[in-house]
């Protein structure tokens, strides 16, 4: 079975903290995925990676950035948090254009 | 820019229904969609996935259909338990958008006892 971990499930962090949500696969995927989820807004893609250090940017980059250093580990990056960039956070990877696995997210709140 | 709909956004039906979900696509140059569900405050659970060249995908009592032509596809619950109350996603892989997912808002399911 493919397992997606995020880091925490809850996290906390006030406006200005430089935040980092990690993930890790331990299926040897080329592809990793951040998702943010925002109710009424569905799912939509921050960043993702098809290879170590290869990087391109989704939908809604602004305010975020990643770091992809080895295969099975991808992160998510805010800078300078600020409240807007509260939301449910999710990971994902996948094996070239195949099925997509999910963690099982991470709800961020920031005061 | 593709576009996923999914009706209805919210459903409730008593235990033992068969029922469908709905999703349509405004860019039918897919290269597989798939269907997810989702617990409240969880990750997204892969159910069924469809290759563009495939018409319907069957796992238990999920069964999946793709018309691509059109634009549309249903999952199928035979049965329903109260167990399958979650909200639902479909997602469709766009060709040529490097295995990026376009996703519908989903619907919530409920059933009944």
């Amino acid at each position: 079975d493919v397992k997606v971990t995020q880091s925490s499930r809850y996290l906390v962090k006030r406006t200005g903290e430089k935040v980092f949500l990690e993930c890790v696969q331990d299926m040897d995927h080329e592809n990793m995925f951040w998702y943010r989820q925002d109710p009424g807004l569905g799912l939509r893609l921050i960043y993702f990676s098809y290879d170590v250090k290869m990087k391109e940017k989704g939908d809604i980059p602004e305010g975020y950035s990643v770091s992809r250093e080895k295969k099975e580990r991808f992160s998510l990056i805010l800078e300078s948090a600020s409240t807007n960039q509260t939301s449910m956070y999710l990971c994902a990877s996948s094996l070239s254009w195949d099925e997509q696995y999910f963690g099982p997210g991470t709800r961020l709140t920031v005061t | 820019k593709q576009e996923v709909t999914q009706i209805p956004a919210a459903l409730s039906v008593p235990e033992g229904e068969n029922l469908v979900l709905n999703c349509s696509f405004t860019d039918s140059a897919i290269y597989n969609l798939q269907w997810f569900r989702q617990d409240p405050g969880k990750g997204l659970t892969s159910l069924l996935l469809i290759q563009s060249s495939q018409r319907e995908q069957t796992s238990g009592r999920l069964n999946a259909s793709l018309d691509k032509s059109s634009g549309r596809s249903t999952l199928y619950i035979a049965a329903s338990q109260p167990g399958d109350s979650a909200t639902y996603l479909c997602a469709v892989n766009g060709a040529g958008t490097a295995s990026k997912l376009t996703f519908g808002t989903g619907t919530r399911l409920q059933v009944t006892l």
